[in-house]
């Protein structure tokens, strides 16, 4: 099985544009999560979603958003791009069951990351 | 904020001895996960030990968890230069299985 993919790999930003960063799951994967890695404050969780819907958040401010398409692909969207967004932006995916939790498996699988620098 | 937190930072050994790292929580967990990440890449998914179990291996790693102490360590054996990485703990807590919280991680140095 192809592992996760993140495109683009390397970005670099103006302060004050936005930017949209793109996630395909390991396939057969419904579950895909977002997470920030700074030297600062390390790896910290954006956001999951199963079936299109947002099923967890972390406590960013509402500038940083996403999506599910049906295929499970994501997408993250960071508007009005501040210096201290840069970071490696993560995309995890893993094998939930949904509600019932069957078939479900904990374990995520990271994607290489994608490097946005904001300037 | 971080639920995990790793111990120690940064552990350099030889090759061929074994390394032991900590991570210590603050909240009950429903399982606690290990991840490597060489050279700010990917993370890669070690091991996964649920919050009802006390010890579980893995090849060369072995994980303890203690949640009376809130606690888990990783030991590997035999280590080797391509263990050079960092090592982080990932916790996840109540109703969210798939919302982790890191820890700072330890950066684990083996010397050829």
């Amino acid at each position: 099985k192809a592992g996760v993919t993140q495109t683009p790999r390397y970005l670099i930003k103006t302060r004050g544009q936005q930017v949209t960063l793109s996630c395909s799951p390991i396939s057969g994967h419904r579950s895909v999560s977002w997470y920030q890695q700074t030297p600062g404050q390390g790896l910290q969780f954006l956001f999951e979603y199963f079936s299109e819907t947002q099923r967890n958040k972390g406590n960013f401010p509402g500038r940083f958003s996403g999506r599910q398409f049906s295929n499970s692909r994501s997408e993250m969207n960071v508007s009005t791009l501040e210096l201290g967004d840069s970071a490696l932006y993560l995309c995890a995916s893993s094998s939930s069951g949904g509600t019932s939790g069957k078939g479900s498996s904990y374990e995520q699988y990271f994607g290489p990351g994608t490097r946005l620098t904001v300037t | 904020s971080q639920q995990g937190e790793e111990d120690p930072q940064a552990l350099s050994i030889q090759e061929g001895e074994n390394a032991t790292m900590n991570c210590s929580y603050k909240t009950s967990i429903n399982n606690l996960q290990w991840y490597r990440q060489n050279s700010g890449r990917g993370l890669v998914h070690l091991i996964l030990i649920r919050s009802n179990e006390r010890e579980k291996h893995s090849g060369r790693l072995r994980v303890t968890l203690d949640t009376s102490k809130k606690s888990s360590s990783l030991l590997i054996t035999a280590s080797r230069a391509a263990d050079t990485a960092s090592y982080f703990c990932a916790t996840s807590s109540g109703g969210s299985n798939y919302k982790l919280t890191f820890g700072k991680g330890t950066l684990l140095t083996v010397n050829p």
